[in-house]
């Protein structure tokens, strides 16, 4: 069984500060990584995801993060916080020896951006 | 504009009574999906369905009915089995149901019992 871990359900960030959220993952198998990004009483849109080929992913708005497979981590950055960056973030991942893509998602990281 | 649609966006039961929300895509994905959300949690897969016609449970089905007759929908009816529905309802598809397929999320259903 595979699980997702975030450490830290809320994140506190001043803006134009470094943007960091943790995403650990437990499989017996490397698994496909997404991040999702929530905000207030709306739906879920994809930033980024990792399923094969380069080990950093770049995605919308300015993040970025990198599948480290000795760590079994793949941790979510942005250089420069911003205050539209102000959501939930959920680290998601699936299984490819699945015989369908069923998500895990972690319990999420609350971020707030302070002036 | 291709993409998904929930409603209503809030809903409010009282204990008892069933009720059914809508989930419409427009993207001609095959595969959908409702996940319950409550705070702390993360998302929890209640059913899905990887083809018309056809449709699984999740891991929280108890308490809940979906039917796909319509590749473009998927209902979910919250009976008045389902112990605590209070909760964010969302919606998702997806051009299959391969593990590298991106999950695509309506805006939510608030349901609330009173």
């Amino acid at each position: 069984a595979q699980s997702v871990t975030q450490l830290g359900s809320h994140v506190s960030v001043s803006e134009g500060a470094l943007v960091l959220l943790r995403c650990n993952y437990s499989s017996s198998v490397p698994p496909y990584l997404f991040w999702y990004v929530q905000y207030p009483n709306q739906g879920l849109q994809l930033l980024l995801k990792y399923t094969t080929g380069a080990t950093l992913v770049k995605g919308i708005n300015g993040f970025e993060a990198e599948f480290k497979k000795s760590e079994t981590s793949f941790h979510l950055t942005k250089p420069s916080a911003h205050m539209s960056d102000a959501a939930e973030y959920f680290c998601a991942v699936t299984n490819p020896t699945d015989s369908w893509g069923k998500f895990q998602f972690g319990a999420g990281t609350q971020v707030v951006v302070t002036p | 504009d291709g993409g998904i649609t929930q409603s209503p966006k809030y809903l409010f039961r009282k204990e008892g009574q069933n009720v059914t929300l809508s989930c419409e895509q427009n993207l001609n994905h095959d595969a959908m999906y409702w996940y319950r959300q409550d705070p702390g949690q993360g998302l929890r897969l209640i059913y899905y369905s990887q083809i018309v016609n056809d449709f699984q449970k999740g891991d929280i089905a108890e308490g809940y009915s979906v039917s796909r007759e319509k590749k473009e929908s998927f209902p979910l009816t919250v009976t008045s089995a389902q112990k605590n529905p209070t909760a964010f309802y969302l919606c998702a598809s997806s051009y299959t149901s391969g593990a590298t397929d991106t999950q695509y999320f309506g805006p939510g259903t608030r349901l609330t019992v009173l």
